[in-house]
């Protein structure tokens, strides 16, 4: 049980166009996903935090205009790079909280990231 | 985002020694979470702790949440090849989870 699938696993796209990565918990529902980018040999660094039907919360130094965020069902929660760039090149992963926040059942399902590589 | 103190950054160690990796924080969290990651895949939860003290065990891992909740550590017995990989650490309170700078394992046969 408690798979996350991301999709697609790896983009390859030209300077300007936009790339959309979705997340999706495919046997639970999942009220709270976050969205990380990591660099090489580097750790996850916390882009945004996704909540369903709700705006989505970004931390500092993150363009929410860059990187946009929607949390539409309990199930799917979509990254939109836009306007993407070279530097915006990057192994982006997502992942879902099973469990209530401060239950003794909180924990943190990944999906498998997706490598954007802009041209 | 707050990144959690992860000691070593890397290790280098014979098949079958036992290795050793420890997360510290300056907060408080009311969880602890150990992933493992392979290249160019996402992390794989290995244990899950949520009481200070305790200490939970997953075949060879074994992992504890400190006393002072500010910290955590994972031991691997009788490490094996595919124990390879970058080993991180996650603090969690509610909502959120910040995770530790990674350890490098490489497992020498």
């Amino acid at each position: 049980g408690a798979v996350v699938s991301q999709h697609p696993s790896w983009v390859i796209c030209k300077s300007g166009t936009s790339v959309k990565i979705e997340c999706r918990s495919l046997d639970f529902q999942a009220t709270t996903m976050f969205w990380y980018r990591q660099f090489p040999k580097q750790s996850l660094m916390l882009m945004a935090t996704s909540n369903e039907g709700s705006k989505a919360t970004y931390e500092q130094g993150v363009e929410k205009d860059k990187f946009l965020i929607n949390h539409a069902s309990l199930t799917l929660s979509t990254l939109t790079v836009t306007s993407a760039h070279p530097e915006d090149s990057s192994f982006y992963i997502c992942s879902a909280r099973r469990g209530l926040a401060y239950s003794g059942a909180n924990v943190l399902t990944f999906g498998a990231g997706s490598r954007l590589t802009v041209l | 985002g707050q990144q959690l103190n992860q000691s070593p950054q890397s290790m280098f160690i014979q098949e079958g020694e036992d290795v050793s990796m420890n997360c510290t924080s300056s907060s408080i969290f009311n969880t602890w979470l150990w992933y493992k990651q392979d290249p160019g895949e996402g992390p794989v939860l290995l244990i899950a702790l949520y009481k200070a003290g305790e200490l939970t065990s997953n075949g060879r891992l074994t992992a504890q949440f400190g006393i002072t909740r500010k910290d955590s550590f994972l031991n691997i017995s009788a490490s094996i090849p595919s124990d390879v990989g970058i080993y991180f650490c996650a603090g969690g309170t509610g909502n959120q989870f910040y995770f530790g700078t990674g350890t490098s394992l490489t497992v020498i046969p």
